[in-house]
């Protein structure tokens, strides 16, 4: 059974850059055709997607954060990676990596399998 | 930011059904499959309904999805106390080329 783990600061300072990492276990983030995902759900709001990694080192990101956001995959460990730049207030969250379904094997799929989240607050 | 429209809070006594509506457009509801996910307090969210209607292995029976149109619904019967939960609906925008959220459905068995 694959299970992710998501790490990184608890803690950003406003402007600057916001890094986590995902690791994954019990499989591999090149297994074909899963896409690996990153969500987050700030303070009394929704969940919002960031962005995603197919299994081949494919990205896409969020259009509204795009400017901002880059995902991408270290197979050597196994693991991928959120970073985010200039970050606000706003941007305070619990940040979840999750794993796509691969019942479509497309990025439409659904995420079936999820971290546990990681809580970033951004903050002098 | 929601793109997915969703009451905010649904209720019931232990045993009864409850449903919950997902308003969306013809960019995605309309034109791709519709995802639910359950998030019980202090929990990540867990994937309960794919493709519209299907269940992952292991989600009750109780719980059942369909679709019509531009809008989705969850419904939960023979409702139980762990069942108090957000519920939040997703799928794919073409428009907006990613995925996108329903607004969350706060369900309190009463």
């Amino acid at each position: 059974q694959v299970q992710l783990q998501e790490s990184g600061p608890g803690l950003v300072k406003p402007s600057g850059t916001l890094s986590l990492t995902c690791t994954v276990s019990g499989g591999s983030i090149t297994d074909n055709p899963f896409y690996w995902v990153w969500i987050r759900q700030p303070p009394g709001k929704g969940l919002e997607w960031i962005g995603t990694v197919s299994y081949s080192g494919r990205t896409f990101h969020s259009p509204s954060l795009e400017s901002r956001v880059t995902v991408s995959a270290d197979t050597s460990k196994n693991q991928f990676s959120l970073k985010f730049r200039s970050v606000t207030a706003a941007d305070t969250a619990v940040y979840y990596c999750a794993k796509s379904s691969g019942e479509m094997a497309t990025i439409r799929d659904a995420f079936d399998i999820w971290g546990q989240g990681t809580t970033v607050t951004v903050s002098s | 930011q929601s793109v997915l429209t969703q009451p905010p809070s649904a209720s019931g006594t232990p045993g009864q059904r409850v449903t919950i509506s997902c308003s969306g457009s013809s960019s995605n509801i309309g034109n791709n499959y519709v995802n639910w996910y359950q998030r019980l307090p202090g929990t990540a969210p867990k994937l309960l309904i794919y493709k519209n209607n299907q269940r992952p292995s292991g989600v009750p029976d109780r719980f059942s999805g369909s679709k019509s149109g531009t809008s989705a619904s969850l419904a939960i019967s023979g409702l139980r106390s762990e069942d108090e939960a957000d519920y939040y609906c997703s799928g794919w925008d073409d428009s907006l080329s990613g995925h996108v959220f329903g607004t969350g459905t706060k369900v309190t068995v009463l």
